[in-house]
């Protein structure tokens, strides 16, 4: 089946730098999801992307769908220490039943202050 | 997007006990789905919840081991059957919205098996 690698899989930084995580596969997907994990909750959804080349941004966040479809960043700028999570990517590939997305592995993200 | 309810949120339970794990979601939605997220990893999908039919199991995960109910379109039942220790996972749920392939999800129920 589809996987994701998901990298880093954890950072540690300063407030305020800014953060780059992404995700690359061998096979295509037609969406990539970027979700936030805070201890003792479900995923929640950062920011979705449809078409590739897509750039898309949500306040600090900023994330790119690939070219090749085959890839997707998230960046944070000026990171905070309610940004500490994990972080996970998603995609969902094509020609695959809605609702099955496949996961990254996650990076973990810690904000010293 | 939807709001979902997820009891119990975490319990403990002794090995080869069996648990019902709840999802109620505030409106009616087409696709509901089970995921489990194992100490430290990812998500992967236990099953698609289907109104009106038998769940569709995605590979290495049987109805045998987790039931799935879907009497309608607000909510969902996963029971984790005859459990064991390597069960011990986050269980989520989560439903898509209208027109996008974006989930939604619970906030999960810890399950922890002794």
């Amino acid at each position: 089946g589809q996987q994701l690698n998901q990298s880093p899989q954890s950072m540690f930084i300063q407030e305020g730098e800014d953060v780059s995580m992404n995700c690359t596969s061998s096979s295509i997907f037609n969406t990539w999801l970027w979700y936030k994990q805070d201890p003792g909750e479900g995923p929640v959804l950062l920011i979705a992307l449809y078409k590739a080349g897509e750039l898309t941004s949500n306040g600090r966040l900023t994330a790119q769908f690939g070219i090749t479809r085959k890839d997707s960043f998230l960046n944070i700028s000026a990171s905070i220490p309610s940004d500490v999570g994990i972080y996970f990517c998603a995609g969902l590939a094509g020609g695959t039943s809605y609702g099955k997305l496949t996961f990254g592995q996650g990076t973990i993200l810690t904000v010293h202050p | 997007s939807a709001v979902i309810s997820q009891k119990p949120s975490r319990d403990i339970c002794q090995r080869g006990t069996s648990l019902t794990i709840q999802c109620q979601v505030d409106s009616q939605v087409t696709m509901m789905f089970w995921y489990r997220q194992q100490p430290g990893q990812s998500l992967t999908l236990i099953a698609t919840a289907n109104q009106g039919s038998e769940a569709t199991y995605e590979s290495g995960f049987v109805i045998d081991k987790f039931p799935i109910s879907r009497p309608n379109l607000t909510f969902s039942t996963l029971t984790v059957s005859n459990m064991s220790p390597e069960d011990s996972s986050i269980y989520l749920c989560s439903v898509g919205q209208s027109g996008a392939n974006v989930l939604t999800f619970g906030a999960g129920s810890r399950l922890t098996v002794l």
